[in-house]
């Protein structure tokens, strides 16, 4: 299995300031077509999880551009720049490569 | 718009099979490329893949929960099934659903529905 492993957020961040979560792989996410099979979500409290980044840097339909994805095909790092109160929350890395899909174990983003 | 939502029965007892239900609307299970997902979450804790089920009825499982996991489809009536058999107290968990496609990821997210497992 691909195991998915995630850096911690020094909590909590200042609201303004810029937050980067890493996300490491125990193999390379790039495909045979050139696309690394890398997403990113977050999850808010008390809600379900939301698509923020996939194929590694592609943001997802509605995601603020304050939102960005980039890496290569083992380490990857989604960067938050100038944090609001609405980015709180947990934030997970996924692998679509292969199966067994697995997850990051999630990164805790709090505001100051 | 991509909606699901996730039935089931709340709780159950140790060794009965929790039989779960997304209904869909915003995309068909007949059209390439499409696919459900089910993906569980205990409480306070990360998410677990458990098993896609995608147009041409191809499917793919969570080796973790060996052969307790039966996912399905009823593609004229919108829906997926997830059923586990055997349940016990780790199998307590929020259950959610979600669209996937051939592009790899899980675009669109179910509410969720709790499960307990309790005697």
């Amino acid at each position: 299995d691909i195991v998915m492993t995630q850096g911690a957020l020094p909590n909590p961040v200042p609201s303004g300031e810029s937050a980067s979560i890493t996300c490491q792989s125990s193999k390379s996410l790039l495909h045979s077509n050139g696309k690394t099979y890398l997403n990113w979500y977050l999850q808010r409290p008390g809600q379900s999880p939301q698509l923020l980044i996939y194929w590694m840097s592609t943001r997802a339909s509605g995601v603020s551009d304050r939102f960005s994805g980039s890496g290569s095909g083992t380490d990857f790092t989604l960067k938050i720049s100038s944090v609001e109160a609405e980015d709180v929350g947990v934030y997970y890395c996924q692998q679509f490569l292969e199966y067994p899909l697995t997850f990051g174990s999630g990164t805790k983003l709090e505001i100051k | 718009q991509v909606t699901l939502k996730e039935s089931g029965p709340g709780i159950l007892q140790p060794s009965q099979t929790l039989s779960l239900t997304c209904t869909f609307s915003g995309f068909s299970l007949s059209t390439y490329g499409m696919g459900v997902g089910w993906i569980r979450q205990p409480s306070g804790k990360g998410l677990e893949w458990l098993a896609n089920i995608w147009w041409d009825d191809d499917k793919y499982y969570n080796p973790s929960l060996k052969n307790r996991l039966t996912i399905s489809k009823d593609t004229s009536n919108n829906q997926a099934f997830l059923k586990i058999t055997n349940v016990d107290t780790a199998d307590t968990a929020t259950y959610y659903c979600a669209r996937i496609t051939t592009h790899g990821r899980f675009a669109y997210w179910g509410q969720g529905t709790l499960v307990t497992v309790s005697s």
